[in-house]
């Protein structure tokens, strides 16, 4: 069974630095690409950007561009998204998802989400 | 970026009704493959999103066949042909075809009357 696990929920000061993680399950985890995706208090969806386990090859969108840092480790078959420093706008749920391509945006499979709260 | 417009955004419905949400893309979806990468998205309450329609209308597995998807170009529909309970959530069609940003629609809200 597929599965896409993430890390619990954080509370963070503004200024500090977060990252989160995803734990792919039940397939080949280097085979497909990891997507990220931002929903913010009762809004709607917005794609931050995708990464190839297998090499690293990472895409972001450009309103996401330097905002944040995608990574992954396959030894371990985990994603992260990391902040260097957050704001409290960063405030919003955060869902990984599996995508077979990187063309197409078909994300087949997500993890829970991760729900970040920046506030002092 | 390209701007997914759905509308309505609210649609109230009755049980075992038909309903119908309507997604407009700024450019054409079509790729340089030949496919028009849309999807259709489901989030129920307080739960992740999770795919139900790809490439316009390929129904995911263990979508209801009351789901359907349509469309061309730059206009989209999902059909739900009977509304069930179930299906109260918010559902946004999602372009895959333009790069380097992916973008969602709004989101429309169905809700039982």
């Amino acid at each position: 069974e597929v599965q896409l696990v993430q890390s619990g929920a954080e509370v963070k000061k503004p200024g500090e630095s977060l990252k989160i993680s995803c734990k792919g399950s039940g397939y080949s985890f280097t085979s497909y690409w990891i997507g990220w995706v931002r929903q913010m208090p009762g809004k709607g969806l917005e794609w931050m950007g995708i990464i190839y386990p297998g090499d690293s090859d990472t895409r972001y969108s450009p309103s996401f561009q330097g905002q944040v840092t995608i990574s992954a480790d396959k030894s371990i078959s985990t994603a992260y998204l990391q902040w260097s420093s957050l704001k409290a706008s960063d405030t919003a749920m955060y869902y990984c998802a599996r995508h077979p391509s990187m063309v197409g945006g078909e994300a087949d499979y997500w993890g829970q989400g991760t729900l970040v709260t920046v506030s002092s | 970026d390209v701007v997914m417009t759905q509308s309505p955004l609210s649609l109230p419905v009755t049980l075992g009704q038909p309903a119908s949400i309507s997604c407009r893309s700024s450019q054409s979806l079509v790729y340089s493959d030949g496919n028009t990468y849309l999807n259709w998205f489901q989030q129920r309450p307080g739960q992740s999103p999770r795919r139900l329609i790809y490439k316009v209308s390929n129904r995911d597995s263990g979508v209801p066949d009351r789901f359907s998807g349509s469309g061309s170009g730059t206009d989209f529909t999902l059909k739900i042909s009977r509304v069930e309970a179930e299906d109260v959530g918010v559902y946004y069609c999602m372009q895959g075809t333009h790069w380097p940003s992916w973008t969602f629609g709004q989101g429309t809200k169905v809700e039982i009357k």
